[in-house]
């Protein structure tokens, strides 16, 4: 059974940084993409980027590059999320995906998502 | 101000059909990329319900289905049940944001 769990909520300062992580299981890591997409309050789903674990090829959404850094270890089978100066608009429930059905580019599993509060 | 356009909302009664928009351009959903539809009931992660514009994942009812045409694509929900209403989001691809991923702005579905 293929399953991403995320690491729990984060109360941050602004200023302050941050990784969460999204572990994978069920499935050989290296195979598949995975995605990060945030979901502010109240509003709709943003594509991040994504990250293909088997050769480290990263694309960002262009919104989002040079904003968050998408990494994996292959070695525990997880992917991250990391931002070196967080801002209170980064509060948002960010989920991770896994990519799935060939090249569709459709997100077929999906993490419960992680909640990160940045507020001074 | 989302490149996918959907209506923001859209209701029925039970056991009626519906259909929610998604309209793109020709740097998206007419340059050939697939569409995919996902519901997110309330405070749920999102759950994939079409892909690859009219395919259904194992397990999604057959009340729900896709269609693409140009520039456009549709989700349909017929025999409407409560348990539909839900947030639903169309997701797909654009050349101009050098491929990267893209999802329409999203649709309440409210059964009345």
């Amino acid at each position: 059974e293929v399953q991403l769990v995320q690491s729990g909520a984060e109360v941050k300062k602004p200023g302050e940084s941050l990784k969460i992580s999204c572990k994978t299981s069920g499935y050989t890591f290296t195979n598949y993409w995975i995605g990060w997409v945030r979901q502010m309050p109240g509003k709709g789903l943003e594509w991040m980027g994504i990250i293909h674990p088997g050769d480290s090829d990263i694309r960002y959404s262009l919104s989002f590059q040079g904003q968050v850094t998408i990494s994996a270890d292959k070695s525990i089978s997880t992917a991250y999320l990391q931002w070196s100066s967080l801002k209170a608009s980064d509060t948002a429930i960010y989920y991770c995906a896994r990519r799935g059905f060939g090249n569709s580019g459709c997100f077929q599993y999906w993490g419960l998502g992680t909640l990160v509060t940045v507020s001074s | 101000q989302s490149v996918l356009t959907q209506p923001p909302s859209v209701s029925g009664a039970p056991g009626q059909r519906v259909t929610i928009s998604c309209t793109g351009s020709s740097s998206n959903i007419g340059a050939g990329y697939d569409v995919h539809w996902y519901q997110q009931l309330p405070q749920t992660a999102p759950k994939l319900l079409i892909y690859g514009n009219n395919n259904r994942p194992s397990g999604v009812p057959d009340r729900f289905s896709g269609s693409k045409s140009g520039t456009s694509a549709s989700l349909a929900i017929s025999g409407l049940q409560a348990e539909d209403e839900a947030d639903y989001y169309c997701q797909s691809h654009d050349t101009s944001l050098r491929g990267s991923g893209i999802f329409g702005g999203g649709t309440k579905l409210t059964v009345l």
